[in-house]
């Protein structure tokens, strides 16, 4: 299986500021042959289910701000909120679909 | 507009068994995979397994395999996940979410909490 490392565990952000998570892949979850990498964001606000953010590692979903923006390549990847605003606070966790079983990382806690 | 619904909670004994429903609504047509994900108390997201509204195939985390069964009642565009020889551990909300082959995990359910207790 392919584990999926997030870091930090958790963040304290500034109202206004950026915040950057970082996930690291055990093995590429990228192919070559159609250059897409199998990495999703979700955000998990209490007593809520997962939202996607952002598929393909760097693909916003419809209706999520652009203040949310995904890059990487390979085994690595982040997400970053350009400007925290306090509805951002939430769990954020990365997956690949690169292989089965999918697997998600740990899950990264971003406060104010 | 694709939606998922889940409802309820079950509250179930060890060695029982627990059937959770998912109904998708929305869908033009069965190219579409139903997954399911728990969360235990305070803990991350764990992939269970899913299954094709097209063919009705299967894929179940190994972990589970022989407790674990998923299916699919197209007529009324129900997904079903039924797990068995239930232990303590077990409690968690389980997710039901909709995907596309290849694809993430797009559209989620509101979750079904399973608590596993004598």
């Amino acid at each position: 299986d392919i584990v999926m490392t997030q870091s930090p565990d958790s963040l304290a952000v500034s109202l206004g500021e950026r915040a950057t998570i970082s996930c690291k892949s055990s093995q590429s979850v990228s192919y070559s042959s159609n250059k897409k990498n199998y990495i999703a964001w979700y955000q998990q606000k209490p007593g809520q289910p997962p939202k996607l953010l952002i598929d393909w590692a760097s693909a916003r979903e419809s209706g999520v701000p652009d203040r949310f923006s995904g890059s990487g390549s390979g085994t690595d990847f982040s997400l970053s909120i350009s400007t925290l605003q306090a509805e951002d606070v939430a769990i954020y966790y990365c997956q690949q679909y690169f292989n089965t079983p999918p697997t998600f990382g740990g899950g990264t806690r971003v406060e104010i | 507009q694709v939606r998922l619904v889940q409802v309820g909670a079950e509250v179930k004994k060890p060695g029982a068994s627990v059937r959770v429903p998912c109904k998708a609504s929305g869908y033009t047509s069965n190219t579409y995979a139903i997954t399911w994900v728990r969360q235990a108390p305070g803990q991350g997201l764990e992939w269970l397994g899913w299954i094709s509204a097209n063919n009705g195939h299967t894929d179940y985390a190994q972990s589970l395999q022989g407790r674990i069964t998923m299916t699919i009642d197209r007529f009324t565009s129900t997904a079903y996940m039924d797990l068995g020889s239930l232990r303590a551990d077990d409690t968690a909300v389980y997710y039901c979410a909709s995907f596309v082959r290849g694809g993430a995990f797009a559209v989620w359910g509101q979750g079904t909490v399973v608590t596993v207790s004598s």
